[in-house]
């Protein structure tokens, strides 16, 4: 059973830089994309960007020029980090494996099928 | 990028009924591309339905998607009370990928 536990710091002060883990365990680390996720406060799901076991790097225009997802093979994680936070950085973050299912009529289909524990996040002065 | 509009926001239901959940999108999506998962509170989401009416290995058949275009729903049968949480549903059509706002399936 394949399975995503990730950490790191759950309180922040404004302006600074939050980093998170996602060790993945029982499974291959290649052919998907690794992907966080976060959940504001009252809010739906935020796609926030993901990567592959290559390092090729998709973000959420909306966070961009504040992110940066990484990969480290060698060791089965990949990070998170989201500089210069504010207080409406404020949620729930998750990691998550992005599977593309290949079906010979219907085609490609994409979904997140395993999911980190989540690590709530808070920042505040 | 594209906007998924859930309705309603919460949905009261007795166990043994029926429920219906819709999902609109603001652009035509392939029916590829929907996705539902089901979120209970203080955990992570759980991959429900794929490619708008794929169950996910290990979901019952009481759960049934449908749909296409813009329009897509979740139909669980008959409820039962594990089924009370909230529901999201989620597109891969266009990058950014995004999520509905929820349903709260609630008693």
């Amino acid at each position: 059973q394949v399975q995503l536990q990730q950490w790191g710091a759950g309180l922040l002060k404004p302006s600074e830089t939050l980093s998170l883990t996602c060790a993945v365990y029982n499974g291959s680390f290649s052919g998907y994309y690794w992907t966080w996720i976060r959940q504001l406060p009252g809010k739906g799901l935020e796609w926030l960007g993901e990567i592959n076991h290559s390092a090729s790097a998709n973000y959420n225009p909306s966070l961009q020029s504040r992110l940066t997802v990484s990969i480290d093979t060698s060791r089965n994680q990949f990070s998170l980090n989201l500089y210069s936070v504010t207080a409406a950085d404020t949620g729930v973050f998750y990691c998550a494996r992005r599977r593309r299912l290949y079906h010979p009529v219907s085609g490609s289909m994409d979904y997140f099928d395993y999911w980190g524990q989540g690590t709530l996040v808070t920042v505040s002065s | 990028e594209i906007v998924l509009t859930q309705s309603p926001g919460t949905l009261s239901v007795s166990p043994g009924e029926r429920a219906t959940l819709s999902c609109r999108a603001s652009q035509s999506l392939s029916s590829r591309s929907l996705v539902w998962y089901q979120q209970k509170p203080g955990q992570a989401p759980r991959l429900l339905i794929y490619g708008a009416s794929s169950r996910a290995a290990g979901i019952p058949d009481r759960f049934s998607g449908s749909g296409s275009g813009t329009d897509f729903t979740l139909t669980i049968s008959r409820l039962e009370p594990e089924d009370f949480a909230v529901y999201h549903c989620q597109q891969f059509g266009r990058s950014p990928y995004t999520f509905g706002q929820g349903t709260k399936l609630e008693i």
